[in-house]
């Protein structure tokens, strides 16, 4: 069964800097991986996805995440945070077509982001 | 701009009374997928229908909870009787051929 782990439940950065949100993953297979951001008291809003091709993938808001087959992960990054970034984040997985997952869609636990001025 | 929409965006009710969630896909799309959102357990998947057939609703209790697709413009989710525990905030989602799922706003409950 497909599952994803996101080993932080919190990460504080300083606005200006760098971030990373961290994700793993366990699939069947080729993963389709997924970035979800969501805002207080809204639904999840899509970043950004990897089903196949460059392993470097660009998103919305300037967010973008790395798949790494070796390693199993697909970690969201961003080069330079803003206050406005803070939110919580998801990263979700779904077994590729033909092997059974169907369309669902795992979450991961979720991760807070708080950047800070 | 296309999205899901939901209602009612909050519920309030009491134990017992039978609470109906309703959404609308965005138009096309073929995919609708029933989400609950609690702090104790996260987002968990209810049910989710593929063209208006229900696919998988392991995640659903079934002796209070059922969902419907009665057209393709509108899916709903019916709780009878509610219990406090039922207190979360339910999201519809939708998507085209299973990539990429859209989130609707959520409809945030409260059994009393």
């Amino acid at each position: 069964a497909q599952s994803v782990a996101q080993p932080e439940d919190q990460v504080n950065v300083a606005e200006g800097n760098p971030l990373t949100v961290k994700c793993t993953y366990s699939v069947s297979g080729n993963p389709y991986l997924f970035w979800y951001v969501q805002y207080p008291n809204r639904g999840l809003q899509f970043l950004l996805k990897y089903i196949t091709g460059d392993n470097l993938v660009k998103g919305s808001y300037g967010f973008e995440a790395e798949f790494n087959k070796s390693q199993t992960s697909f970690h969201l990054k961003k080069p330079s945070a803003l206050v406005s970034d803070s939110a919580l984040y998801f990263c979700a997985v779904r077994d590729p077509p033909g092997t059974g997952g169907g369309n669902k869609l795992t979450f991961g636990t979720g991760t807070q982001l708080k950047v800070e001025l | 701009d296309a999205r899901v929409t939901q209602t009612p965006r909050h519920k309030v009710t009491e134990m017992g009374q039978e609470v109906t969630m309703r959404c609308q896909p965005i138009l096309g799309h073929n995919t609708v997928f029933w989400y609950r959102q609690t702090m104790m357990q996260g987002l968990e998947l209810l049910a989710y229908f593929r063209n208006r057939a229900p696919l998988d609703d392991s995640g659903m209790p079934k002796d209070r909870f059922s969902a419907e697709m009665p057209d393709a413009t509108l899916a709903t989710l019916k709780i009878q009787p509610s219990e406090p525990r039922d207190s979360a905030v339910y999201f519809c989602a939708s998507g085209l051929r299973g990539e990429t799922q859209y989130f609707g706003p959520g409809t945030r409950l409260l059994v009393l």
